[in-house]
């Protein structure tokens, strides 16, 4: 595609329900990383895959965060037992390299609301 | 625990100049700066980025002062489509390998007819 996707792009959850956001890379990143953005504020990293390696997860505020890439392509941010608190735009973002120096393609989000 | 700061928000008359300004004292050697900037309901958008000699492209352009402390991403003539919130970055290293950003608040650009 012609740039990071993701979806859905609106999800709204019952307190206690299990949400999957989805993101779809540009092809051949290395790359992909997950944000948290909630209102008002800038965005909050999350995690960071390397191809299908999560070679750093500091930023998920707790264990009922979990996200997986399997194949190294798309990736999968999961949220068990969603609270009001997890209320939030999930930003994804794939670069080419692992340096750093690259240009960082945000995808439009998923802004999930928790009831 | 950005490592840049900037100002909460800006006003800037349409045609005009936007100079957007970024302290960022804690800057290592190699490490570039970014901006980025975030239109309502959109992800951030890449606009330009450098390391010590100023840099110039389409959208904007980025003075950095000799000392690398601040910068200034300047909008040359400001549009109503450029109100957003600009973000400046620093980029920073992960142990385990790749780099994160962090964001800080951003300066929310109003540009005024």
């Amino acid at each position: 595609g012609a740039g990071v996707s993701q979806s859905p792009r609106y999800k709204v959850a019952k307190r206690g329900q299990d949400v999957a956001l989805r993101c779809d890379p540009i092809s051949g990143h290395v790359s992909l990383f997950w944000y948290q953005q909630a209102l008002g504020q800038g965005p909050e990293f999350l995690t960071y895959f390397q191809n299908e390696a999560q070679l750093d997860k500091s930023g998920l505020p707790s264990d009922r965060f979990f996200a997986e890439r399997p194949e190294g392509s798309v990736s999968t941010l999961k949220i068990q037992r969603t609270q009001q608190e997890d209320s939030a735009v999930y930003l994804c973002a794939s670069s080419i390299g692992t340096s750093g120096r690259g240009e960082q393609f945000f995808g439009p989000g998923t802004r999930l609301t928790v009831l | 625990d950005a490592k840049t700061t900037q100002p909460p928000s800006m006003d800037c008359a349409e045609g005009r100049a936007a100079n957007l300004p970024c302290n960022h004292s804690t800057i290592s050697g190699n490490e570039y700066v970014y901006w980025y900037r975030q239109i309502h309901s959109q992800g951030p958008q890449y606009i330009i980025h450098g390391l010590k000699n100023n840099e110039t492209n389409e959208m904007a352009s980025l003075i950095i002062t000799e000392d690398r402390k601040s910068s200034t991403l300047i909008l040359p003539h400001a549009t109503l489509r450029d109100t957003a919130v600009y973000y400046c970055i620093v980029r920073v290293a992960l142990n385990t390998g790749g780099f994160k950003t962090i964001f800080g608040a951003g300066t929310r650009l109003f540009v005024k007819a």
